[in-house]
């Protein structure tokens, strides 16, 4: 599984738009790019999923260069309730169809009044 | 469609007990996945159970066990418990191999399991 490195924190005011980089230099070819949202006593939960260029859905975009070494998740007009760890996975469900999702340690996101 | 469930939310437990930790997928899930949280150690994967098989397990110590049932459901076990071992224990579960998006795992609301 290819690791991945992110900010350790943000903040962030109301209304604004907040980028979140991870890096990922080691991503192979069958990597799926995978942003999870966790609020604090809860699991994860599933925000959007990417392997190449741009994807957007009603909640957040994910962009991915070229190379697929990084990707940006964009959270527009982030509110109160967005404040969470953020953290982004990339591999795929292997040859065996395993899941086992490896978390690092996300960045926790501070959104301020 | 109901959520991923967990029982019980709360325990608490003496070192050197054992506990068993319950899960319900989502119906139609066939894939369960069970994570370790902790302040230290965050997010960690313990093991993930398809069609009442063990697929993949993660770097933990044989106490820790489980097994899956045919409607899906399973079971954590952790034998001989010890302090370090208090955490939260999360329940995942997906659809089958191959479907997309991959890794869109759905999590329930955890067991949180102190040590005394």
């Amino acid at each position: 599984l290819a690791k991945t490195t992110q900010p350790i924190s943000m903040d962030s005011y109301e209304g604004q738009e907040v980028n979140i980089t991870c890096s990922h230099n080691n991503i192979a070819t069958n990597d799926y790019i995978t942003w999870y949202q966790q609020f604090p006593s809860q699991g994860p939960r599933f925000i959007i999923q990417g392997y190449k260029t741009k994807v957007t859905n009603e909640v957040a975009s994910l962009f991915i260069p070229a190379d697929r070494k990084s990707s940006t998740l964009s959270l527009p007009r982030v509110s109160l309730s967005d404040t969470a760890v953020y953290y982004c996975l990339v591999g795929d469900i292997g040859q065996t169809g395993a899941n086992n999702l490896f978390f690092g340690t996300g960045t926790r996101l501070t959104v301020i009044p | 469609k109901a959520g991923v469930t967990q029982t019980p939310r709360y325990l608490i437990k003496t070192r050197g007990q054992q506990v068993t930790l319950s899960c319900s997928p989502i119906s139609g899930h066939r894939s369960v996945s069970w994570y370790q949280q902790t302040p230290g150690q965050g997010l960690q994967f313990l093991f993930e159970y398809f069609s009442e098989t063990q697929r993949n397990k993660g770097n933990f110590p044989g106490r820790f066990s489980g097994r899956q049932f045919s409607n899906s459901r399973s079971e954590m076990n952790v034998s001989t418990l010890e302090l370090g071992d208090s955490a939260l224990y999360l329940c995942a579960s997906s659809l089958a191999a191959g479907t997309s998006p991959v890794n869109e795992q759905y999590f329930g609301p955890g067991t949180r399991l102190t040590v005394t």
